[in-house]
């Protein structure tokens, strides 16, 4: 079975800091690698993810994120925090046997000091 | 624009009274999926579906029913809810082998 763990539940940052939301996940196979954003009251939004190639992803909104195969990490960073930054931030993994669900981390809570 | 959708949005209900929540997507995907969202352990998977009428259970799958009629509709049933399954619920679709996958807006059920 897969696993995600996510370091920190809350993270607070103050605006124009650098943003680093921390991910360990698990897995017996290559994994797929994901982080959504979630902002009050939405759905959840893909940021960016990782499948093969370049271990060095950039999403949307400034964010990037990097594979390291020999940490099982994949941390999310953003050089300047923004006040539109504060959300809810899940790393989650793709499951294995076929079945294309994401096994999901606690989430993490990002909130952005004026 | 290329959207799942999902209604009710919210529900209020009681325990035993048999409710559906709608999921429909219009991206032609083979994959779809239904979560719940509980604070502090994040989203789980409850059933998945990777075609029409092949569908599977997911992590949280007890007190939940689904079908796979059409490939553009995923239902999740509650026969018999109950208070435990106050929570929110995300239905999601991808191409199969893709990964991403495309989230609806939620619907948040309280079950009293």
């Amino acid at each position: 079975a897969q696993s995600v763990t996510q370091l920190g539940s809350h993270v607070s940052v103050s605006e124009g800091a650098l943003v680093l939301l921390r991910c360990n996940y698990s897995s017996s196979v290559p994994p797929y690698l994901f982080w959504y954003v979630q902002y009050p009251n939405q759905g959840l939004q893909l940021l960016l993810k990782y499948t093969t190639g370049a271990t060095l992803v950039k999403g949307i909104n400034g964010f990037e994120a990097e594979f390291k195969k020999s940490e099982t990490s994949f941390h999310l960073t953003k050089p300047s925090a923004h006040m539109s930054d504060a959300a809810e931030y899940f790393c989650a993994v793709r499951s294995g046997g076929g079945a294309d669900g994401l096994t999901f981390g606690k989430g993490t809570h990002l909130i952005i000091q004026p | 624009e290329a959207q799942v959708t999902q209604n009710p949005r919210y529900l209020i209900t009681v325990t035993g009274k048999k409710l559906t929540v709608t999921c429909s997507q219009n991206m032609n995907h083979e994959y779809m999926s239904w979560y719940r969202q509980d604070p502090g352990l994040g989203l789980r998977q409850i059933y998945y579906s990777m075609n029409v009428e092949v569908t599977d259970k997911g992590d949280v799958p007890e007190g939940y029913k689904v079908s796979r009629k059409e490939k553009r509709n995923f239902p999740l049933i509650l026969e018999s809810p109950s208070p435990n399954q106050t929570s929110l619920y995300f239905c999601a679709s991808s191409e199969a082998g893709a990964g991403e996958q495309f989230f609806g807006p939620g619907t948040r059920l309280t079950v009293l």
